[in-house]
């Protein structure tokens, strides 16, 4: 595709849930990268992939999140258990690689509602 | 701990005037400063960047002031149009992982006509 793309757009889930985001990132980027944004604040880095491997997951609130990737493409970030903090903007990014400086691209986020 | 603060958080200017966003940052292992644009319901664009190395970039109507001293970094716009209505992220990472960066926490830019 052209750009980052995430699905669903917008997720309305009930708090105990597990909730799904997935990420396809430009074809031929091997990095991508997971961020979350809460409502008026910036953007907390979650976790970051190379390949199929996650060398930083360092960023990632707890145990009940979780992401893959497979065949270096699309990733999927899971969240169990829902918690009504969890509710935010998920952003996902892709770069050609992680060394040096290449533009990141973010996708338009799927916006998560715990109710 | 918050490794970059961003100031002001929202910013009112009127079309044609200079809109200045400021940042700091506090890892000295930071080499690679970007500023994002962000408008409603879309995900951050890469905007401008900057490395150490230099004090200054300019590109069109944006530009960034860097002073590595002070470990502080800002955003101008020149001529300030009411499409530039938008929040802009300041952000640092290191060579090593560009793409992997630490936000400030955004400024909501309003131009009016």
């Amino acid at each position: 595709g052209a750009g980052v793309s995430q699905s669903p757009s917008n997720k309305v889930t009930e708090k105990g849930k597990d909730v799904e985001l997935r990420c396809d990132p430009i074809s031929g980027h091997t990095a991508l990268y997971w961020y979350r944004q809460s409502l008026g604040q910036g953007l907390e880095f979650l976790i970051y992939f190379q390949g199929n491997s996650a060398p930083d997951k360092s960023g990632l609130p707890s145990d009940r999140f979780s992401a893959e990737r497979t065949g270096g493409s699309v990733s999927t970030l899971t969240i169990q258990r829902t918690q009504q903090e969890d509710s935010a903007v998920y952003l996902c990014a892709s770069s050609l690689s992680t060394g040096g400086i290449t533009e990141a691209f973010f996708g338009q986020g799927t916006r998560l509602t715990v109710v | 701990q918050q490794q970059v603060k961003q100031s002001p958080q929202s910013l009112i200017v009127q079309k044609g005037g200079i809109s200045i966003i400021n940042c700091a940052y506090e890892n000295t292992a930071f080499d690679y400063f970007p500023w994002y644009q962000q408008f409603p319901g879309k995900g951050p664009a890469l905007l401008i960047a900057i490395r150490p190395d230099v004090s200054e970039k300019k590109e069109g109507r944006f530009t960034i002031s860097f002073n590595k001293s002070a470990k502080q970094f800002s955003l101008h716009i020149m001529d300030s149009q009411p499409g530039d209505s938008a929040t802009y992220f300041c952000a640092a990472s290191s060579n090593t992982n560009a793409g992997k960066s630490t936000f400030g926490d955004g400024t909501t830019l309003t131009v009016k006509p």
